[in-house]
């Protein structure tokens, strides 16, 4: 129930295209959607989060895209640059609450140059 | 200095040492966590400090005992660790009680032998 299933494991994208990594969860009662990104040798860093009100959120070539009915979350990385190459992790949580965040097991993104 | 800082970033050590891993936050925030992050799983949450209240996740074994002395500072005691516990170990911060987002450290990397 509390689970957050994340894929690809890993994926691989040329430079200028877009990357895709998808979120599905169970618990309805899950209200914000954070998504972390992860440098090499670094800790997970909040990228871009959204609540279930709306069906989108973009910051610059970051999107979250969200379907409440398919409990389905992801985000869309477009024209992928090689500095977006890290680890995403998804993540929901209740009430926002970071005690209460359940994680992904993350996707490993490579942009090729 | 700012952001959340932990120390030390390598560490080996063998099944019978005792070590500790600390962390440091300069946001004044009010809640800490120890998470433990494995190859290709979801980051798990080990252990959240609130206000100096701690609350647990009752499948970390008692081989790893934190200790929160105030709200900036975040301790995890080590001893008789397995080699399954070789992991990187992420301290977090967030503010409020245990709202998000959450800050991470860029970790401790443990390796038991």
């Amino acid at each position: 129930q509390q689970q957050v299933k994340q894929s690809p494991q890993s994926l691989i994208v040329q430079k200028g295209g877009i990357s895709i990594i998808n979120c599905a969860y169970e618990n309805t009662a899950f209200d914000y959607f954070p998504w972390y990104q992860q440098f090499p040798g670094k800790g997970p860093a909040l990228l871009i989060a959204i609540r279930p009100d709306v069906s989108e959120k973009k910051e610059g070539r970051f999107t979250i895209s969200f379907n409440k009915s398919a409990k389905q979350f992801s985000l869309h990385i477009m024209d992928s640059q090689p500095g977006d190459s890290a680890t995403y992790f998804c993540a929901a949580s209740i009430r926002g609450s970071a005690r209460q965040l359940t994680f992904g097991s993350g996707t490993q993104l490579t942009v090729l140059p | 200095e700012t952001g959340v800082t932990q120390t030390p970033r390598h560490l080996v050590m063998g099944m019978t040492n005792k070590k500790s891993l600390k962390c440091e936050q300069h946001l004044g925030h009010n809640a800490m966590y120890w998470y433990k992050q494995s190859a290709k799983k979801p980051l798990e949450l080990m252990f959240v400090y609130s206000l100096e209240e701690r609350v647990e996740n009752n499948s970390v074994p008692s081989r790893f005992s934190p200790e929160c002395p105030n709200s900036s500072h975040l301790f995890l005691h080590l001893h008789t660790l397995q080699p399954e516990d070789s992991a990187l170990y992420l301290c977090a911060s967030s503010p409020g009680q245990g709202r998000s987002p959450l800050h991470f450290g860029n970790g401790t990397r443990l390796t038991v032998t």
